[in-house]
């Protein structure tokens, strides 16, 4: 079946690169993603990357994929306070209408 | 910039009522998704919706559970008798039409907090 996992909790401090990890089981998975939820808000997409690919930049964002392992990785280059939020991993498989699975989000906490 | 709106934001209700979560999905978008999210647990997909019916639904959504779009604007969850583990963030989210194989976003609502006492 489809899983994902990720670590729970993450702390660096500003300026710091933060990597935030994920795994995933289901092979078949099309697209994965990274989202992001600050508090009281939904869930924001930041990026995410097609499964033929290997590396996404976006600015300070680097998405690195793993299809062997299952593993994908975000890397936030200069980390600021404001990245401080729940950061969630997620999958859809190549069928229909592209439900989303999710992991269980990694708490990220930028402090000064 | 066109949003998800959820309504209302925080609903509080007694085990065995009916309750009614609403979404406005943003105008052009044709597909519409519930998911919530137990409180330190995973998102968890509840069901997707297209052309006025069901698309898939996850083991969930049972028959407690039912979407409509009344107007074409709402889009709405009703769960029929809620139970206590109901108690979630209930979060709606819709995409533009996708071909086969292709990518749409899916943009997401604030969310709806439910609480059954």
């Amino acid at each position: 079946g489809e899983d994902v996992e990720q670590s729970l909790f993450l702390s660096v401090r500003e300026g710091d690169s933060s990597v935030i990890n994920c795994t995933y089981t289901d092979s078949s998975s099309t697209y994965l993603y990274w989202y992001k939820q600050e508090p009281g808000a939904g869930l924001q997409l930041l990026t995410y990357i097609f499964s033929n690919m290997d590396m996404k930049q976006d600015q300070r964002l680097t998405v690195l994929l793993n299809k062997k392992d299952k593993h994908l990785s975000l890397r936030i280059a200069d980390t600021q306070t404001g990245d401080s939020a729940i950061y969630f991993c997620a999958e859809s498989m190549n069928t229909g209408f592209q439900k989303l699975v999710f992991g269980t989000g990694t708490r990220l906490l930028v402090s000064p | 910039e066109p949003e998800v709106t959820q309504t209302p934001s925080h609903q509080v209700t007694q085990m065995g009522q009916e309750v009614i979560l609403r979404c406005v999905p943003i105008s052009n978008h044709l597909y519409f998704y519930w998911y919530r999210q137990i409180l330190g647990q995973k998102v968890e997909f509840l069901v997707s919706f297209y052309n006025n019916e069901i698309s898939e639904k996850s083991e969930i959504f049972d028959d407690q559970f039912s979407v409509e779009r009344p107007d074409g604007s709402n889009f709405t969850l009703k769960i029929r008798s809620t139970k206590l583990e109901d108690s979630a963030m209930y979060f709606c989210a819709s995409s533009e039409l996708s071909s086969s194989g292709s990518y749409n976003e899916q943009f997401f609502g604030p969310g709806t907090r439910l609480t059954v006492l």
